[in-house]
């Protein structure tokens, strides 16, 4: 069965410091990951996306996620954290080869708040 | 990507009422999607919704709960019937499968509270 991990519940930046919000994920075959962010009162927003090539992507907002087969993660990534970053980020994962090939399986989400 | 805008954008109703949300995109899509987020939770799929098919519904959601309806491919439907406070939660529509990218964009989400 298809599994998204978020192992932390919130994460805390500060401003201008490197942010890394966590997602492990199960699939039984080569899977499509996605990461999405929810601010207060909005609907979610897609950031990024790892379909095949590339390990390293880019995405919205200066976000960038690794994928890593061998330790099955796909961790959310940026450089310099903004106050305006602290949302409501999810992790999600589709199995193409499944059956239900278009269903999206979210992790818990992560809550990062970044401080002035 | 895709446009997506939800009607209503919430909702207080009362118990043993029944509310109907609806999805409309500005281009043709394949499937369309409705997931439940309760408070403080993540997203959960409750079915996919296909034009001209009935809609497959997830393991713990019925259509005589959560009817839905898919009249053309830019337009659904997502009833919840006979509310409990239970059913307070944000309903969101989202469009994907083939033509979108493989990538699901999701509308505003509707908030919906019974008391």
């Amino acid at each position: 069965a298809q599994s998204v991990a978020q192992p932390e519940d919130q994460v805390n930046v500060a401003e201008g410091n490197p942010l890394t919000v966590k997602c492990t994920y199960s699939v039984s075959g080569n899977p499509y990951l996605f990461w999405y962010v929810q601010y207060p009162n909005r609907g979610l927003q897609f950031l990024l996306k790892y379909i095949t090539g590339d390990n390293l992507v880019k995405g919205s907002y200066g976000f960038e996620a690794e994928f890593n087969k061998s330790q099955t993660s796909f961790h959310l990534k940026k450089p310099s954290a903004l106050v305006s970053d602290s949302a409501l980020y999810f992790c999600a994962v589709r199995d193409p080869g499944g059956d239900s090939s278009y269903k999206l399986i979210f992790g818990s989400g992560t809550r990062l708040l970044v401080r002035p | 990507s895709a446009v997506i805008s939800q009607k209503p954008s919430r909702d207080i109703c009362q118990r043993g009422t029944s509310l109907t949300i609806q999805c409309q995109v500005d281009s043709q899509v394949t499937m369309m999607f409705w997931y439940r987020q309760q408070p403080g939770q993540s997203l959960t799929l409750i079915a996919t919704a296909n034009q001209g098919s009935e809609a497959t519904y997830e393991s713990g959601f019925v259509i005589d709960k959560f009817p839905i309806s898919r009249p053309n491919l830019t337009f659904s439907t997502l009833t919840v019937s006979n509310m409990s406070p239970e059913d307070s939660s944000i309903y969101l529509c989202s469009v994907g499968g083939p033509g979108i990218t493989d990538t699901q964009y999701f509308g505003p989400g509707t908030r919906l509270t019974v008391l």
